[in-house]
């Protein structure tokens, strides 16, 4: 079957340390991978997404890159900020024969003290 | 509009009543899907509208779920005699398209329906 596994939190973080948040999935076919973040009191929001190998995603200082041999498509950003704090899904999306639905993880809670 | 619209932003119900959510998607996205977030089970895809019909219902977890689609638009997940479980976070997400089997449009969220079932 398709699914996500995501690390644990919370992660809780100093302001300006770096952040990994690992994600690894299992799936059927090629997948697009996405990585979502809700802020407290908000909706999801797409923060950035990759659609083949080796891509790589970024956006707002968070970067993440498909790597389809380890299938994996972990979290980076060599700063964080307060603002940073928030839930961050992992989720894979297969094409139209598999529904196109979102798979997502767990959830991530991020936590970045002053 | 600019973005997926749900209304109501929260609903109290008390168990055994209907209840019906509305998502109003961007405009011109042809693709519509619900989703669930609960604390148990994190987000869980229920339904997916291509147009006005549903080619994937998987994810309803009963009957007593249904969802419509008109005018290739607005959408309406319905609950009868809701439970204390269906509580949860009702989320709608949209997108365009794209070519067959390829995965890779992206899919916006509305801010989602609190529900509690009383």
């Amino acid at each position: 079957g398709n699914s996500v596994t995501q690390m644990e939190g919370p992660v809780t973080l100093s302001e300006e340390a770096f952040l990994t948040i690992n994600c690894t999935y299992t799936a059927t076919g090629y997948p697009s991978l996405f990585w979502y973040v809700q802020y407290p009191g908000e909706g999801l929001q797409l923060l950035l997404k990759a659609t083949k190998a080796d891509d790589k995603g970024s956006n707002k200082g968070f970067e993440a890159t498909y790597r389809k041999e380890t299938t994996s498509f972990h979290l980076e950003k060599g700063s964080v900020q307060v603002s940073d704090s928030a839930v961050y899904f992992c989720a894979l999306k297969l094409g139209q024969e598999y529904g196109n639905k979102l798979v997502f993880g767990a959830g991530t809670i991020l936590r970045v003290k002053s | 509009g600019a973005g997926v619209s749900q209304s109501p932003s929260n609903k109290v119900t008390e168990k055994g009543k209907d209840v019906e959510l509305r998502c109003d998607p961007i405009s011109g996205h042809t693709a519509l899907y619900w989703y669930r977030q609960s604390l148990g089970q994190g987000l869980e895809f229920l339904i997916y509208f291509q147009g006005n019909s549903a080619p994937d219902k998987s994810g309803l977890p009963s009957d007593r779920f249904s969802a419509e689609r008109t005018g290739g638009s607005v959408s309406t997940l319905t609950i009868q005699r809701t439970q204390q479980e269906d509580s949860a976070v009702y989320l709608c997400a949209s997108s365009l398209m794209g070519s067959f089997g390829r995965g890779s449009e992206t899919q916006y969220f509305g801010p989602g329906t609190r529900l509690l079932v009383l």
